[in-house]
């Protein structure tokens, strides 16, 4: 019940095309959940944070959409740049649970020119 | 400064030598951690500091061995390692461990046990 699902591992997309990662989570006491992209050699940095009670949350090309009832969040880069190559995590945390992040299995995306 | 610093960036040990690994932070942020990220997965947590205390230790072998020494630093003392803990070793901060706080990590150490 602690598992976040993450897919695609890995996807590639034209310069200038919508990526579109997607997580599912089982545990509906997650109440956090924020995308993080790590380039080779860098830690993960936060990319775009949201909450349950908002359904779509968007900055700049990048937005999280969120699906309550179906326990199901993505993420779409829009106007994919080859400098967005990187490997993306989705996460999960929930109130008293020590901020544990609960990370997805990864997908690494690939903007070819 | 938003910045999580790790030294060394890189680290080579034998098995039966005694390293440190070193963490800083100058956020405020009141909750650091330690995790541990194989080649193409996810990281693992390792250790949770809420305001100096070990709050969270996710069943760390003892040749792992985490200290606190005040609100912006965090070490990781290591001692007695295998080939299998090569690996990336990652240090986060929060705000705090009240669920809904983003993470800062650093770049990590890389290392490498032979």
């Amino acid at each position: 019940q602690q598992q976040v699902k993450q897919s695609p591992q890995s996807l590639i997309v034209q310069k200038g095309g919508i990526s579109i990662i997607n997580c599912a989570y089982e545990n509906t006491a997650f109440d956090y959940f924020p995308w993080y992209q790590q380039f080779p050699g860098k830690g993960p940095a936060l990319l775009i944070a949201i909450r349950p009670d908002v359904s779509e949350k968007k900055e700049g090309r990048f937005t999280i959409s969120f699906n309550k009832s179906a326990k199901q969040f993505s993420l779409h880069i829009m106007d994919s740049q080859p400098g967005d190559s990187a490997t993306y995590f989705c996460a999960a945390s929930m109130k008293g649970g020590g901020n544990k992040l609960t990370f997805g299995t990864g997908t690494q995306l690939k903007v070819e020119l | 400064d938003t910045e999580v610093t790790q030294t060394p960036k890189h680290l080579v040990m034998g098995m039966t030598n005694k390293k440190s690994l070193k963490c800083e932070q100058h956020m405020g942020h009141r909750a650091m951690y330690w995790y541990k990220q194989k080649a193409k997965k996810p990281p693992e947590l390792m250790f949770v500091y809420s305001y100096e205390k070990l709050s969270i230790n996710e069943s760390v072998p003892s040749r792992f061995s985490p200290e606190c020494p005040n609100s912006s630093l965090l070490n990781l003392h290591l001692h007695a390692l295998q080939p299998e803990d090569s690996a990336l070793y990652l240090c986060a901060s929060s705000q705090d461990v009240v669920g809904g706080y983003g993470y800062t990590f650093g770049s990590g150490t890389r290392l490498t046990v032979v």
